[in-house]
């Protein structure tokens, strides 16, 4: 069965410095999306992309965040100068036609430690 | 702001209780409702998606109704058992390729 999947499981960098995060999406799938939770919170969202572009950005989603699908299969999210309070575990996610009508599948997971 | 409000927080049941979780939203225009399932460390994975007022879905014990008008939708867990301890989401999309809008979660352990 096709699934969504995340690398690394696990990462720990120091404060300041750049983290990329990587997703392979299901293939046929045309909605890609990162999503986040902090330890005892909502699972809360960062960015939606569709057609090779930003579709929507969350408030959290600042100049610090970026997203790229370089090669038509990977999905990455770069954290360019991290902060303690970007510790989390990130989600990516891909839909066939959109959350607005179809489910979404997500990876397992990074969980990032900012030491 | 938007905000979907699941409850219980939490719930401990034994293993052939049937048990019953509740998503609250503002009623107002939406296109769909989701459910997740999410275990500890495996992905959340989607239970239903709803769209329609008085929508009913089913998959085996597990099934979700939906209330558009008065904002909220139920999950019902027939005959628990242990391998349904999972946390379960709820989540609302406002547009067909948004963003998900997710609940705090219910986590329900099923003692044997």
């Amino acid at each position: 069965e096709p699934e969504v999947t995340q690398t690394p499981s696990h990462q720990v960098t120091q404060m300041g410095q750049e983290v990329i995060l990587r997703c392979v999406p299901i293939s046929n799938h045309l909605y890609f999306y990162w999503y986040r939770q902090i330890l005892g919170q909502k699972v809360e969202f960062l960015v939606s992309f569709y057609n090779n572009e930003i579709s929507e950005k969350s408030e959290i989603f600042d100049d610090q965040f970026s997203v790229e699908r370089p090669d038509g299969s990977n999905f990455t999210l770069k954290i360019r100068s991290t902060k303690l309070e970007d510790s989390a575990m990130y989600f990516c996610a891909s839909s066939e036609v959109g959350t607005g009508i179809a489910e979404a599948f997500f990876g397992q997971g990074t969980r990032l430690t900012v030491v | 702001i938007l905000n979907v409000e699941q409850s219980p927080q939490s719930l401990h049941v034994q293993e052939g209780d049937s048990t019953n979780f509740t998503c609250s939203f503002p009623s107002s225009n939406f296109y769909a409702l989701h459910w997740y399932r999410w275990e500890t460390a495996k992905s959340p994975e989607a239970l239903f998606v709803m769209t329609l007022n008085g929508d009913e879905k089913k998959k085996g014990r597990i099934s979700a109704t939906l209330n558009t008008k008065e904002g909220y939708s139920y999950l019902y867990i027939k005959g628990s058992q242990p391998e349904d301890s999972a946390t379960y989401l709820c989540a609302l999309s406002y547009n067909q390729g948004g963003k998900l809008i997710f609940g705090q979660g219910t986590e329900l352990s099923v003692k044997p």
